[in-house]
């Protein structure tokens, strides 16, 4: 079955500065890749998704990028604010129905301002 | 707007009892899901639903039942809670045609 890594487990960054958080997926035929934000206290929401035929989705401060070939894809924010302290979870499937998605282990960011 | 409720925040039980964790959505979802999620460990798939009565095992089924009853619930089960069963867990759902997953606010669980 599909296994998903997520790097680094904790990020920390001074505020305006950028922060990218990357994963890997281990099933070619995975094709959809969401990003989910977890603030502290609060259930996780979808921030961003991308799907296999697109390399690249931006969406104002944040973005994700796709290598197929290479089965990593990365989240990127730039500008940090002290609003994007949380935990961020990238997850993989390979059909949108009923195949559930498998989540990364988190990446706890923290924006220093 | 989508809601997805769970019928406790907390909750603290003993071991050995019988567990239920309650879901329910709004909006008709087909798919409804049961996490539990643990400090460095993320989101682990315990059941997961695609129709009533229909129930499929996730990464982590053991000690763990869900019914599914009615389109718009969703429940879990300890049947014999143990401590190493204390942790979050939520619920998700989502539109069988759609991608995105929507979370419940999730329950904490302690046994003791």
């Amino acid at each position: 079955g599909e296994n998903v890594e997520q790097h680094p487990s904790t990020l920390s960054v001074q505020e305006g500065d950028s922060a990218v958080i990357k994963c890997t997926y281990s099933d070619s035929a995975s094709n959809y890749f969401p990003w989910y934000k977890q603030e502290l206290g609060k259930r996780p929401q979808l921030i961003i998704d991308i799907r296999s035929n697109v390399g690249e989705k931006k969406d104002q401060r944040i973005a994700v990028t796709l290598n197929k070939t290479a089965k990593h894809f990365s989240l990127h924010i730039t500008e940090t604010q002290p609003e994007d302290s949380a935990v961020y979870f990238c997850a993989a499937s390979w059909d949108s129905g009923n195949t559930p998605l498998v989540f990364g282990k988190g990446t706890r960011l923290s924006v220093i301002a | 707007d989508v809601k997805v409720t769970q019928s406790s925040r907390y909750l603290v039980k003993r071991t050995g009892e019988k567990v239920f964790l309650e879901c329910v959505q709004d909006m008709d979802h087909e798919n409804m899901f049961w996490y539990r999620q643990d400090p460095g460990l993320g989101l682990r798939l315990i059941y997961f639903s695609y129709d009533v009565k229909m129930k499929e095992k996730g990464d982590i089924p053991e000690g763990y039942s869900v019914s599914r009853e009615k389109k718009e619930r969703f429940s879990l089960i300890l049947e014999s809670a143990s401590t190493n069963q204390t942790s979050m867990y939520l619920c998700a759902s989502k539109e069988l045609s759609l991608d995105t997953q929507y979370f419940g606010p999730g329950t904490r669980l302690t046994v003791l």
